[in-house]
């Protein structure tokens, strides 16, 4: 088994501010992924990376960046907060297998004031 | 591009009434996988259960479901719901080299006693 683990739990952050999120992965995986979740819009793909020095576009990659430092980890950037803005970052990682099971990190909750 | 349709935000039932979660994709992709994701209250998506052969009934946990290719259908059934069933289940896209999922919006589960 394995775990993933992302910090912050909580981010509170002003207008116009750089966020970084960090996630950590202990599975040996190589593909992680970095999901928006709102309510009622499902979980929206940011940004993936399928091994270690690659990175990949989403579906929502915009007003983001993106760092796959390591193999096990993977950091997400807003690269300017937007006002009132709230959402849940999900983190998830998974096997080179083709449609193997992805595994979620606990999410960072971000709001900005 | 690929995308997944879940028309019901919220379905709310009495425990013991049958569960049946609606899901349709589309994609131009001959091969498609497809999945279920769950998420309980307060904690991270997992996945319930995954399918790529057509009309063949897939089961885990007393769900089931069945791709049909023809209709472009992954439907989440179950018998008989229980209280412990209420949670936000998504129904999740993979096709290609099946690195990239394309999530619904998903559907809210509300089981009353």
């Amino acid at each position: 088994g394995g775990i993933i683990t992302q910090t912050p739990k909580f981010l509170i952050g002003q207008e116009g501010q750089k966020l970084t999120l960090k996630c950590q992965q202990n599975f040996n995986h190589d593909t992680m992924y970095w999901y928006r979740q709102d309510s009622g819009k499902g979980l929206r793909l940011i940004y993936y990376s399928i091994t270690e020095n690659d990175l990949q576009k989403g579906d929502l990659s915009e007003g983001y960046d993106a760092s796959r430092e390591k193999k096990s980890s993977f950091s997400l950037t807003v690269t300017s907060a937007q006002k009132n803005e709230m959402a849940v970052f999900l983190c998830a990682s998974t096997s080179r297998d083709n449609y193997a099971e992805q595994f979620f990190g606990p999410g960072t909750r971000l709001t900005v004031l | 591009g690929d995308s997944v349709t879940q028309t019901e935000g919220l379905v709310t039932l009495t425990e013991g009434l049958p569960v049946m979660l609606n899901c349709t994709y589309q994609t131009i992709y001959s091969n498609p996988f497809l999945f279920w994701y769950v998420q309980h209250l307060n904690e991270s998506p997992r996945l319930l259960l995954k399918s790529f052969t057509d009309n063949k009934r897939t089961e885990h946990q007393g769900f089931h479901a069945t791709l049909h290719k023809s209709s472009s259908s992954f439907h989440l059934q179950k018998s008989s719901a229980q209280l412990s069933d209420s949670a936000l289940y998504y129904c999740a896209l993979s096709v290609g080299m099946g690195y990239k999922l394309t999530f619904g919006t998903g559907t809210s589960l509300l089981v009353d006693p």
